[in-house]
Protein backbone atom coordinates (compact mmCIF):
# COMPACT_ATOMS: atom_id res chain seq x y z
CA UNK A 1 0.00 0.00 0.00
CA UNK A 2 1.81 3.25 -1.27
CA UNK A 3 -0.19 5.85 0.52
CA UNK A 4 -3.76 7.87 -0.28
CA UNK A 5 -4.37 7.64 -4.24
CA UNK A 6 -6.54 10.17 -5.34
CA UNK A 7 -8.40 9.68 -9.26
CA UNK A 8 -8.50 11.64 -11.57
CA UNK A 9 -5.48 14.27 -10.76
CA UNK A 10 -6.70 16.84 -13.56
CA UNK A 11 -10.51 17.50 -14.20
CA UNK A 12 -11.25 19.90 -16.95
CA UNK A 13 -15.53 20.44 -17.19
CA UNK A 14 -18.00 22.26 -18.89
CA UNK A 15 -20.14 25.05 -16.32
CA UNK A 16 -23.33 22.77 -15.39
CA UNK A 17 -21.25 19.58 -15.85
CA UNK A 18 -21.73 16.77 -13.05
CA UNK A 19 -17.87 15.37 -12.09
CA UNK A 20 -17.41 12.94 -9.76
CA UNK A 21 -13.76 12.48 -8.46
CA UNK A 22 -12.50 8.98 -6.20
CA UNK A 23 -10.34 8.37 -3.02
CA UNK A 24 -8.65 5.57 -2.18
CA UNK A 25 -6.93 5.85 1.72
CA UNK A 26 -4.39 3.60 3.12
CA UNK A 27 -6.14 -0.01 3.62
CA UNK A 28 -6.14 -0.06 7.38
CA UNK A 29 -6.87 3.61 7.71
CA UNK A 30 -10.86 4.18 9.38
CA UNK A 31 -11.17 7.73 9.10
CA UNK A 32 -11.15 9.49 5.74
CA UNK A 33 -11.37 13.26 5.40
CA UNK A 34 -12.50 15.71 1.93
CA UNK A 35 -10.87 19.35 1.72
CA UNK A 36 -10.88 22.21 -0.97
CA UNK A 37 -7.97 24.41 -1.48
CA UNK A 38 -8.00 27.17 -4.02
CA UNK A 39 -5.34 29.27 -5.41
CA UNK A 40 -3.06 30.88 -2.52
CA UNK A 41 -4.92 29.43 0.24
CA UNK A 42 -4.81 26.38 2.87
CA UNK A 43 -7.28 23.65 2.43
CA UNK A 44 -10.62 24.10 4.05
CA UNK A 45 -12.67 21.56 5.57
CA UNK A 46 -15.32 19.66 3.86
CA UNK A 47 -16.74 16.48 5.04
CA UNK A 48 -15.71 13.49 7.27
CA UNK A 49 -16.12 9.85 7.30
CA UNK A 50 -15.26 6.81 9.85
CA UNK A 51 -15.51 3.50 7.81
CA UNK A 52 -18.73 4.18 6.13
CA UNK A 53 -20.53 6.88 8.57
CA UNK A 54 -20.52 10.02 7.33
CA UNK A 55 -20.29 12.19 10.81
CA UNK A 56 -19.39 15.58 10.20
CA UNK A 57 -19.99 18.09 7.04
CA UNK A 58 -18.92 21.79 6.71
CA UNK A 59 -21.37 24.16 5.30
CA UNK A 60 -19.37 24.46 2.64
CA UNK A 61 -20.77 21.27 1.28
CA UNK A 62 -23.79 23.34 -0.57
CA UNK A 63 -26.99 20.66 -1.87
CA UNK A 64 -24.84 20.23 -5.19
CA UNK A 65 -22.06 18.33 -3.15
CA UNK A 66 -22.37 14.44 -1.79
CA UNK A 67 -19.78 12.41 -0.64
CA UNK A 68 -19.88 8.96 -0.10
CA UNK A 69 -17.93 6.08 1.65
CA UNK A 70 -19.95 2.36 1.11
CA UNK A 71 -18.47 -0.46 2.92
CA UNK A 72 -15.67 1.68 4.84
CA UNK A 73 -13.08 1.52 1.75
CA UNK A 74 -12.77 3.99 -0.88
CA UNK A 75 -14.74 7.43 -1.10
CA UNK A 76 -16.33 9.23 -3.85
CA UNK A 77 -17.18 12.93 -3.86
CA UNK A 78 -19.65 14.22 -6.51
CA UNK A 79 -20.62 17.51 -7.87
CA UNK A 80 -23.99 18.21 -9.73
CA UNK A 81 -24.29 21.03 -11.57
CA UNK A 82 -20.58 22.68 -11.20
CA UNK A 83 -20.21 26.39 -11.47
CA UNK A 84 -17.10 28.20 -12.15
CA UNK A 85 -16.57 28.80 -8.37
CA UNK A 86 -16.13 25.20 -7.52
CA UNK A 87 -12.27 25.35 -9.63
CA UNK A 88 -10.16 24.48 -6.95
CA UNK A 89 -7.83 21.58 -5.89
CA UNK A 90 -9.87 18.39 -4.04
CA UNK A 91 -7.74 16.73 -1.39
CA UNK A 92 -8.62 13.67 0.32
CA UNK A 93 -6.79 12.50 3.69
CA UNK A 94 -6.92 9.23 5.64
CA UNK A 95 -5.55 8.82 9.48
CA UNK A 96 -6.42 5.78 11.24
CA UNK A 97 -7.24 5.19 15.62
CA UNK A 98 -6.47 7.77 17.66
CA UNK A 99 -4.82 9.93 15.00
CA UNK A 100 -1.37 9.49 16.85
CA UNK A 101 0.47 10.00 13.30
CA UNK A 102 -1.98 12.40 11.75
CA UNK A 103 -3.11 12.38 8.48
CA UNK A 104 -1.82 11.15 5.25
CA UNK A 105 -3.05 13.09 2.38
CA UNK A 106 -3.38 11.83 -1.35
CA UNK A 107 -1.93 14.29 -4.62
CA UNK A 108 -5.24 16.01 -5.11
CA UNK A 109 -7.39 16.51 -7.94
CA UNK A 110 -7.73 19.63 -9.50
CA UNK A 111 -10.65 20.94 -10.89
CA UNK A 112 -11.11 23.41 -13.45
CA UNK A 113 -14.65 24.62 -14.80
CA UNK A 114 -14.84 26.68 -17.86
CA UNK B 1 -14.59 30.33 14.90
CA UNK B 2 -10.85 28.91 15.01
CA UNK B 3 -8.33 31.22 13.25
CA UNK B 4 -4.17 30.22 12.07
CA UNK B 5 -2.10 32.88 10.56
CA UNK B 6 1.06 32.10 9.20
CA UNK B 7 4.03 34.66 9.28
CA UNK B 8 5.84 35.64 7.19
CA UNK B 9 3.23 34.73 4.12
CA UNK B 10 6.75 34.52 2.03
CA UNK B 11 10.27 34.23 2.54
CA UNK B 12 13.59 34.16 0.90
CA UNK B 13 16.81 33.16 2.05
CA UNK B 14 20.20 32.12 1.27
CA UNK B 15 21.23 28.26 2.07
CA UNK B 16 22.96 27.26 4.86
CA UNK B 17 20.62 29.76 6.86
CA UNK B 18 19.15 28.43 9.65
CA UNK B 19 14.94 30.05 9.53
CA UNK B 20 11.71 30.10 11.81
CA UNK B 21 8.20 30.40 10.45
CA UNK B 22 5.30 31.31 12.38
CA UNK B 23 2.28 29.92 13.64
CA UNK B 24 -0.51 31.56 15.73
CA UNK B 25 -4.28 30.58 16.16
CA UNK B 26 -6.71 31.71 18.19
CA UNK B 27 -8.55 28.92 20.13
CA UNK B 28 -6.20 26.96 22.47
CA UNK B 29 -8.50 23.90 23.01
CA UNK B 30 -6.62 21.89 20.35
CA UNK B 31 -6.19 18.44 19.82
CA UNK B 32 -2.98 18.33 17.71
CA UNK B 33 -0.83 21.03 15.52
CA UNK B 34 0.83 19.97 12.42
CA UNK B 35 3.06 20.92 9.69
CA UNK B 36 3.05 20.22 6.36
CA UNK B 37 4.97 20.86 3.08
CA UNK B 38 3.65 21.59 -0.23
CA UNK B 39 5.17 21.59 -3.09
CA UNK B 40 3.62 23.47 -6.23
CA UNK B 41 0.44 22.05 -7.48
CA UNK B 42 1.14 18.83 -5.43
CA UNK B 43 -0.57 17.32 -2.33
CA UNK B 44 0.34 17.87 1.07
CA UNK B 45 3.39 16.42 2.96
CA UNK B 46 3.59 16.08 7.05
CA UNK B 47 6.48 17.07 8.45
CA UNK B 48 5.66 16.88 12.25
CA UNK B 49 2.79 16.41 14.37
CA UNK B 50 2.63 17.88 17.85
CA UNK B 51 -0.16 16.66 20.36
CA UNK B 52 -1.70 19.12 22.82
CA UNK B 53 0.25 17.94 25.44
CA UNK B 54 3.90 18.25 24.15
CA UNK B 55 6.01 21.41 23.92
CA UNK B 56 8.02 19.96 20.94
CA UNK B 57 9.07 17.06 18.27
CA UNK B 58 12.69 16.78 16.20
CA UNK B 59 12.54 15.10 12.86
CA UNK B 60 16.22 15.99 11.39
CA UNK B 61 16.71 19.60 10.59
CA UNK B 62 13.45 20.42 11.49
CA UNK B 63 12.23 21.20 14.95
CA UNK B 64 8.12 22.36 15.56
CA UNK B 65 7.11 23.59 19.66
CA UNK B 66 4.25 24.45 20.64
CA UNK B 67 2.63 26.77 22.90
CA UNK B 68 -0.91 26.30 23.74
CA UNK B 69 -1.15 28.81 26.87
CA UNK B 70 -0.24 31.76 24.04
CA UNK B 71 -2.21 30.44 20.77
CA UNK B 72 1.66 29.41 18.71
CA UNK B 73 3.67 27.54 17.70
CA UNK B 74 7.01 27.51 15.55
CA UNK B 75 9.01 25.51 13.05
CA UNK B 76 12.79 26.14 13.15
CA UNK B 77 14.36 24.86 10.11
CA UNK B 78 18.35 23.94 10.50
CA UNK B 79 20.83 24.81 7.07
CA UNK B 80 18.63 25.50 5.05
CA UNK B 81 18.87 23.88 1.41
CA UNK B 82 17.33 24.98 -2.52
CA UNK B 83 15.03 21.64 -1.83
CA UNK B 84 13.24 23.09 1.06
CA UNK B 85 11.85 25.84 -1.13
CA UNK B 86 8.47 24.91 -0.87
CA UNK B 87 5.04 26.41 1.02
CA UNK B 88 4.71 25.49 4.48
CA UNK B 89 1.37 24.82 6.15
CA UNK B 90 0.45 25.13 10.00
CA UNK B 91 -3.01 23.42 10.94
CA UNK B 92 -4.51 23.16 14.37
CA UNK B 93 -7.01 19.90 14.88
CA UNK B 94 -10.25 20.00 16.51
CA UNK B 95 -11.71 16.55 18.31
CA UNK B 96 -15.23 16.16 16.18
CA UNK B 97 -17.87 13.73 15.94
CA UNK B 98 -16.57 10.33 16.35
CA UNK B 99 -13.52 11.10 17.15
CA UNK B 100 -11.85 12.34 14.12
CA UNK B 101 -9.72 15.30 14.17
CA UNK B 102 -10.93 18.21 11.71
CA UNK B 103 -7.71 20.96 10.35
CA UNK B 104 -7.97 24.37 10.42
CA UNK B 105 -5.25 25.73 8.23
CA UNK B 106 -3.16 28.72 8.01
CA UNK B 107 -2.61 30.44 4.44
CA UNK B 108 0.92 29.37 4.55
CA UNK B 109 4.45 30.35 4.41
CA UNK B 110 6.22 30.52 0.72
CA UNK B 111 9.70 29.79 1.14
CA UNK B 112 12.23 29.98 -1.52
CA UNK B 113 16.03 28.93 -0.61
CA UNK B 114 18.41 30.27 -3.09
CA UNK B 115 21.81 29.13 -3.93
Amino acid sequence: DTGVSQDPRHKITKRGQNVTFRCDPISEHNRLYWYRQTLGQGPEFLTYFQNEAQLEKSRLLSDRFSAERPKGSFSTLEIQRTEQGDSAMYLCASSLGQDIMGYTFGSGTRLTVV
Amino acid sequence: KQEVTQIPAALSVPEGENLVLNCSFTDSAIYNLQWFRQDPGKGLTSLLLIQSSQREQTSGRLNASLDKSSGRSTLYIAASQPGDSATYLCAVGFRVTGGGNKLTFGTGTQLKVEL
